[in-house]
């Protein structure tokens, strides 16, 4: 079975410039996850979906970042206007079902950096 | 809210046993989960707790006790590609999200 898929694996952009993240889930996964990883703050969640709906964006940093799942296959995390302080690991993951016992599977993540 | 407390680092030798602690304040509880993350790598799913006591998947075994909010990986018969950063996990009471503890980096020495 494919993992979670996540592109680009590296982008280098200069600050000021928009950032396109995307991310296709597993297939038959039902919850969608961001999260953004610093030496600093560790592994932040920044925004979930439960079947293509935004349920909690309270971790998103501030209005240049927004999220979006068209579909059950596909999302994408935008940050406009990039900001060096922007540069991390970004993770998607995807899980399927409520239950606590069920594991979040994690892309191989996008290295971002804004110069 | 949730928070989560991990030693920052672990060295141990190759054939040893190791074990991290993980202690959490949290509004709700709805089981402790262990990621393992090699250097450059995605975290990965190692266990999972919802109970107290023990519970053992081959050379890992997570340990739970939800009355001293306290949970503890425990590798046995270490190996070089052990090495990685481990972070325990804690549900969200109110939601699905999974808060990730700060993560303990375990060195293994030949």
């Amino acid at each position: 079975d494919a993992g979670v898929i996540q592109s680009p694996r590296h982008e280098v952009t200069e600050m000021g410039q928009e950032v396109t993240l995307r991310c296709k889930p597993i297939s038959g996964h039902d919850y969608l996850f961001w999260y953004r990883q610093t030496m600093m703050r560790g592994l932040e969640l920044l925004i979930y979906f439960n079947n293509n709906v935004p349920i909690d964006d309270s971790g998103m940093p501030e209005d240049r970042f927004s999220a979006k799942m068209p579909n059950a296959s596909f999302s994408t995390l935008k940050i406009q206007p990039s900001e060096p302080r922007d540069s991390a690991v970004y993770f998607c993951a995807s899980r399927r079902g409520q239950g606590s016992n069920q594991p979040q599977h994690f892309g191989d993540g996008t290295r971002l950096s804004i110069l | 809210g949730q928070s989560l407390e991990q030693p920052s680092e672990v060295t141990a030798v190759e054939g040893a046993i190791v074990q991290i602690n993980c202690t959490y304040q949290t509004s709700g509880f709805y089981g402790l989960s262990w990621y393992q993350q090699h250097d450059g790598g995605a975290p990965t799913f190692l266990s999972y707790n919802a109970l107290d006591g023990l519970e053992e998947t081959g050379r890992f075994s997570s340990f739970l006790s939800r009355s001293d909010s306290y949970g503890y990986l425990l590798l046995q018969e270490l190996q070089m590609k052990d090495s990685a950063s481990y972070f325990c996990a804690v549900r969200d009471n109110y939601g699905q999200n999974f808060v990730f503890g700060p993560g303990t980096r375990l060195s293994v020495l030949p």
